[in-house]
């Protein structure tokens, strides 16, 4: 089962803005991870947070992590149009990897 | 709907014998499918994409003689892993998109383990 739950499902900004995307699960976590997919093409990975992290940036990238919520968010900030594309977070707990439904981005000119 | 299977779930199979894993599009029509495979702690890495009828698209460093992928039909995908060693050991994922711009649903995983 997809644990992960994105939110929200679509998000449409001017380039220059910031995008926030948040993701919820369920059960215990070993880590999380954002990854994004560019249309039609397979998914690159981002970065991954662990259980005992709380917060993580990777470039442009800044993902929280809360435990207590089962609750991850992931802001790119100062959007470009290149960074148009679908994100997923996806959690790895005992063994297994589940993906969420993703959030699709379209950053305008 | 968008249901997305894979079988077998799990398998451990002798090293030198091949291991077939399926991935099914259970309610819809996928013109796409993906590869992944996930070693122990890392993130999930592409192996190749398939499109219905046509060969596969490996990334770099995937042997194509070592993962034999085949998309025959719009819901059914399968990687075949040959002659499989210890090192094949890992964690493989699918996902299914129904059209080439929209989104992946992925597959519970298969879990290998070569003795």
């Amino acid at each position: 089962s997809q644990q992960g739950e994105e939110d929200p499902q679509a998000l449409s900004i001017q380039e220059g803005e910031n995008a926030t995307m948040n993701c919820s699960y369920k059960t215990s976590i070993n880590n999380l991870q954002w990854y994004r997919q560019n249309s039609g093409r397979g998914l690159v990975h981002l970065i991954l947070i662990r259980s005992n992290e709380r917060e993580k940036h990777s470039g442009r990238l800044r993902v929280t992590l809360d435990t207590s919520k089962k609750s991850s968010s992931l802001l790119i900030t100062a959007s470009r149009a290149a960074d148009t594309a679908s994100y997923f977070c996806a959690t790895e707990g005992y063994s297994t990897l589940t993906f969420g439904k993703g959030t699709m981005l379209l950053v305008s000119p | 709907g968008a249901v997305v299977s894979q079988h077998p779930s799990r398998v451990i199979c002798k090293s030198g014998t091949s291991v077939k894993i399926e991935c099914r599009s259970l309610d819809f029509q996928a013109t796409t499918m993906f590869w992944y495979r996930q070693f122990p702690k890392q993130s999930l890495m592409l192996m190749a994409t398939s499109n219905e009828g046509s060969k596969a698209t490996y990334e770099q460093g995937v042997e194509k003689d070592k993962f034999l992928i085949n998309h025959a039909s719009l819901t059914l995908s399968t990687l075949t892993v040959t002659s499989a060693h210890p090192e094949d050991s890992s964690f493989y994922i699918c996902s299914a998109a129904r059209l080439e711009l929209e989104t992946q649903y992925f597959g519970p995983g298969t879990r290998l383990l070569v003795l």
